[in-house]
């Protein structure tokens, strides 16, 4: 299965709204869709994981939804923490697979 | 609390060798999956490695297949990636990340390693 994430980057401002995309090539459990927040000269955080269960460390203005092959990181309103790069990944089979990423920059 | 440190990692001429080790601790080790994932410079994530809680399943991509193995020690709560006929792309910061299941897929990712530098060039 390939992820392919857009847009490559995103340029926002601190309080706008991001919404990132995840397109599979084949339909996916959702039991098993993954993103991960990942800051430069970090390991990447599991930040949502069967598609929209978010990790107990990251705020509520985190969300993703999504079934099939479209899935859907949102953002609610852009803190200066937020600007990172951004992964969704599958985990239903081994080994599973990364999207290329989305960067999240501030415009 | 759950720990992972990589170590291991250096510059190494292409063709060579390398073994990277991650020691565990904080959770029983030998009840779970275990990867490495890399990433080369200002690039994305890529899986190199999973193996099973008991060591007797391992799962490569294509693009390290035949030159990467993974070993468990769980006696010792360590991962290895043994990197032999290492070549300029597999430049990368090379993560240990644990699995919440016995053989590596259905889960994801919540555990990781601070990575260690891999560069191969002469």
């Amino acid at each position: 299965i390939v992820l392919t994430q857009s847009p490559g980057t995103l340029s926002l401002s601190p309080g706008e709204r991001a919404t990132l995309s995840c397109r599979a090539s084949q339909s996916i459990n959702t039991n098993y869709l993954a993103w991960y927040q990942q800051k430069p000269g970090q390991a990447p955080r599991l930040l949502i994981y069967a598609t929209s269960s978010r990790a107990v460390a990251f705020p509520d203005r985190f969300s993703g939804s999504g079934s099939g092959t479209d899935f859907t990181l949102t953002i609610s309103r852009l803190e200066p923490e937020d600007f990172a790069v951004y992964y969704c990944q599958h985990y239903g089979a081994s080994p599973g697979t990364f999207g290329q990423g989305t960067k999240v920059e501030i415009k | 609390q759950v720990q992972l440190v990589e170590s291991g990692g250096g510059v190494v001429q292409p063709g060579r060798s390398l073994r990277l080790s991650c020691a565990s601790s904080g959770f029983t080790f030998s009840n779970y999956a275990m990867h490495w994932v890399r990433q080369a410079p200002g690039k994305g994530l890529e899986w190199v490695a999973i193996i099973s809680y008991d060591g007797n399943n391992e799962y490569y991509p294509d693009s390290v297949k035949g030159r990467f193995t993974i070993s468990r020690d769980n006696s010792k709560n360590t991962v290895f990636l043994q990197m032999n006929s290492l070549r300029p792309d597999d430049t990368a910061v090379y993560y240990c990340a644990r699995d919440g299941t016995y053989y590596g897929s259905g889960s994801p990712l919540k555990y990781w390693g601070q990575g260690t530098l891999v560069t191969v060039s002469s």
